[in-house]
């Protein structure tokens, strides 16, 4: 199993510009989630979804969107970048029952200049 | 408001030293609590988990000790080596609930050689 991959790795945007990153699992877990991590702060949810066709906003979701076609798929929309949106973007998965823990992507570094 | 509360923010131990961490929570429904390990530039990744029916688990040189009762959990790493340097968030979690974590804010473990 590949887990949780994501990409890209790394991107730079020109303020207002718009990207997608995207997100995908191959552990047939329900739950996916997308966090933003500022250096030296912890976990800030974005957005997530419970199942395919089934999203909701998390803490920080101004400026971003999502969509969930598939379980495995999940892809993160910015619209209109910011230089607030600087960060490192994490998805992660989850299955539900006796260990919810959930798994994390590698990131992707995102710049906006 | 921050429903896990971590402690310390950072932590510097020598070799072959203990290091300890704690968190404290509010929400009695919590009834799962992970520890991730994030090393620089790549995403946390479970530690070691445990469920408030046991008071203690240990795997290797990392223990969780869980008091139900104070409402606070704490991962000990025994031995610890510089290898172990790395950020640690604690987690909990409602399952058969949202199933959504409330992670802490992290603890920067720096182990001198």
């Amino acid at each position: 199993n590949a887990g949780v991959t994501q990409t890209p790795k790394f991107r730079i945007l020109k303020i207002g510009q718009s990207m997608t990153l995207q997100c995908t699992q191959d552990m047939n877990h329900n739950y996916m989630y997308w966090y933003r991590q500022d250096p030296g702060m912890g976990l800030k949810l974005i957005y997530y979804s419970v199942g395919a066709g089934i999203t909701d906003k998390g803490e920080v979701p101004n400026g971003y969107n999502v969509s969930r076609s598939t379980t495995e798929d999940f892809p993160l929309r910015l619209e209109l970048a910011a230089p607030s949106q600087t960060s490192v973007y994490f998805c992660a998965s989850s299955d539900t029952g006796w260990a919810p823990e959930q798994f994390f992507g590698p990131g992707t570094r995102l710049t906006v200049l | 408001q921050q429903q896990v509360k971590q402690s310390p923010q950072s932590l510097i131990v020598q070799k072959g030293g203990i290091s300890i961490i704690n968190c404290a929570y509010e929400n009695t429904a919590f009834d799962y609590f992970p520890w991730y390990q994030q090393f620089p530039g790549k995403g946390p990744a479970l530690l070691i988990a445990i469920r408030p029916d046991v008071s203690e688990k240990k795997e290797g040189r990392f223990t969780i000790s869980f008091n139900k009762s104070a409402k606070q959990f704490s991962l000990h790493i025994m031995d610890s080596q510089p290898g172990d340097s790395a950020t640690y968030f604690c987690a909990a979690i409602t399952s058969g609930g949202s199933y959504i974590p409330t992670f802490g804010r992290g603890t920067s473990l720096i182990v001198h050689p």
